[in-house]
């Protein structure tokens, strides 16, 4: 059964710092990586995705795999209030349609 | 607007009714997926259809019955559903059946009585 493990949180920051957020994943032969993140009442909407190793940045948003570990995070840098909501781990390997979610970690910035 | 629309946003059913979800891609796009969303729990795959075709059914109960007649239209048939069916059912598409990214709609909030 794959797997795709998260913090549930909340992870709770003060504006401005930075917010990191952490994902597990158990099959070895996942290529995809992803993060998306949903408001409450909302669907999940895609942040960024990776595909190799090492650190992938958009704006604020850094992605950083580490397929030996089985590990990816997303660090969102100079956090906002309106980034609070609940971060989605998503993976997937090249055979099947299928990715497999995560709980999702709820992150909750302070102003 | 994320390009993938689902109606109805809210359904109210009782458990001997019978109603259907629909959901629009205007993407282009040639797979669809459908989800579901519970409380405190992680997406869970449904159904997924490349070219028209089913691909993947994890294990759904037959009281859901997808139909997807063309690649750009996707129903989710619904009859004699139970309580714990009760949740947020989420339409999905992607460009391809390697399916790189995924566009979810906004989903349809379902409450069986």
């Amino acid at each position: 059964q794959k797997e795709v493990e998260q913090n549930s949180g909340p992870l709770s920051v003060p504006e401005g710092a930075i917010a990191s957020l952490n994902c597990t994943y158990s099959d070895r032969g996942s290529q995809s990586f992803f993060w998306y993140r949903q408001y409450s009442g909302k669907s999940p909407e895609l942040i960024m995705f990776i595909y190799s190793n090492g650190d992938k940045e958009d704006g604020r948003f850094t992605a950083q795999l580490n397929k030996a570990s089985q590990y990816v995070s997303l660090l969102i840098r100079d956090s906002q209030p309106s980034d609070s909501a609940t971060y989605l781990c998503a993976v997937k390997d090249n055979y099947g349609q299928n990715f497999v979610f995560g709980p999702g970690t709820r992150l909750s910035v302070l102003p | 607007e994320t390009g993938v629309t689902q109606t109805p946003r809210h359904l109210v059913m009782g458990m001997t009714n019978k109603k259907s979800l629909k959901c629009e891609q205007h993407l282009g796009h040639n797979a669809m997926y459908w989800y579901k969303q519970s409380a405190k729990k992680p997406l869970e795959l449904m159904f997924v259809y490349s070219l028209e075709e089913r691909v993947e059914n994890n294990s759904v109960p037959s009281r859901f019955s997808p139909e997807c007649p063309n690649s750009s239209h996707l129903f989710l048939h619904l009859h004699t559903l139970q309580p714990e069916d009760s949740a947020l059912y989420l339409c999905a598409s992607s460009p391809d059946s390697a399916g790189n990214t995924i566009y979810f709609g906004e989903g349809s909030w379902l409450t069986v009585v």
